[in-house]
């Protein structure tokens, strides 16, 4: 079991430059997730997906883009990279009540 | 609504000694409870859960939880510190009410351990 897969594991764009985080999940988990840790900050939720073709608004989902074209890859779109971008972003997901399950991170430097 | 709220932002302990990080929650429903634990530059462990059965719930490398819904906490312990035991851990709730509906996990914003030699 892969279990959920991030790619990259590091990136460094320049500011205005746009890239996709890849997010890919085994499990067949309806919830996915993502996630961006800031020192001081705890985890604080982008955007989410309840199923294929539902997407919804986290908590900072502002300069972020996602769409769920299919239950196991959910991607994350910056569209126009900012040095406040710079972050560790983590793709999770989840099924019923089971934990969430974490992938092992992006870290990304916009400069 | 639903919030997590970890009440301590750095802990430190000496090896050896027990370790204690609070946890206390609100929640509208029953909620699922659970504790992760992040060791540097790593990604986020699950390190037990509770779900609705026994109120004492033991997980890995020697952690245990108390539910308490009477008080709405989920204290994390460990009778013994080790260093590898440092790092960052975070109390998440989890809705499933709304999991058809919304978002269902809420993060608390984490306990750094410290362990001292």
């Amino acid at each position: 079991n892969a279990g959920v897969t991030q790619t990259p594991k590091f990136q460094v764009l320049k500011t205005g430059q746009s890239m996709t985080l890849q997010c890919a999940q085994d499990m067949n988990h309806e919830y996915m997730s993502w996630y961006r840790q800031d020192p001081g900050m705890g985890l604080r939720l982008i955007h989410y997906s309840v199923g294929a073709g539902i997407t919804d608004q986290g908590e900072v989902p502002n300069g972020y883009n996602v769409s769920r074209s299919t239950t196991e890859d959910f991607p994350l779109r910056l569209l126009s990279a900012a040095p406040s971008q710079t972050s560790v972003y983590f793709c999770a997901s989840s099924r019923g009540e089971s934990p969430l399950h974490f992938g092992n991170g992006t870290r990304l430097t916009v400069t | 609504a639903q919030s997590v709220t970890q009440l301590d932002s750095h802990v430190s302990v000496s090896e050896g000694t027990p370790v204690l990080l609070r946890c206390n929650y609100s929640s509208s429903y029953s909620p699922s409870l659970f504790w992760y634990v992040q060791h540097p530059n790593k990604g986020l462990q699950l390190l037990l859960k509770y779900t609705s059965a026994a109120t004492l719930v033991k997980g890995i490398n020697g952690f245990e939880a108390e539910f308490k819904k009477s008080e709405t906490s989920f204290h994390l312990t460990k009778p013994s510190a080790h260093m590898s035991d440092a790092a960052e851990y975070f109390c998440v709730v989890s809705d499933i009410s709304a999991r058809n509906t919304g978002n269902q996990f809420y993060f608390g914003t984490g306990t750094s351990l410290t362990v001292i030699p």
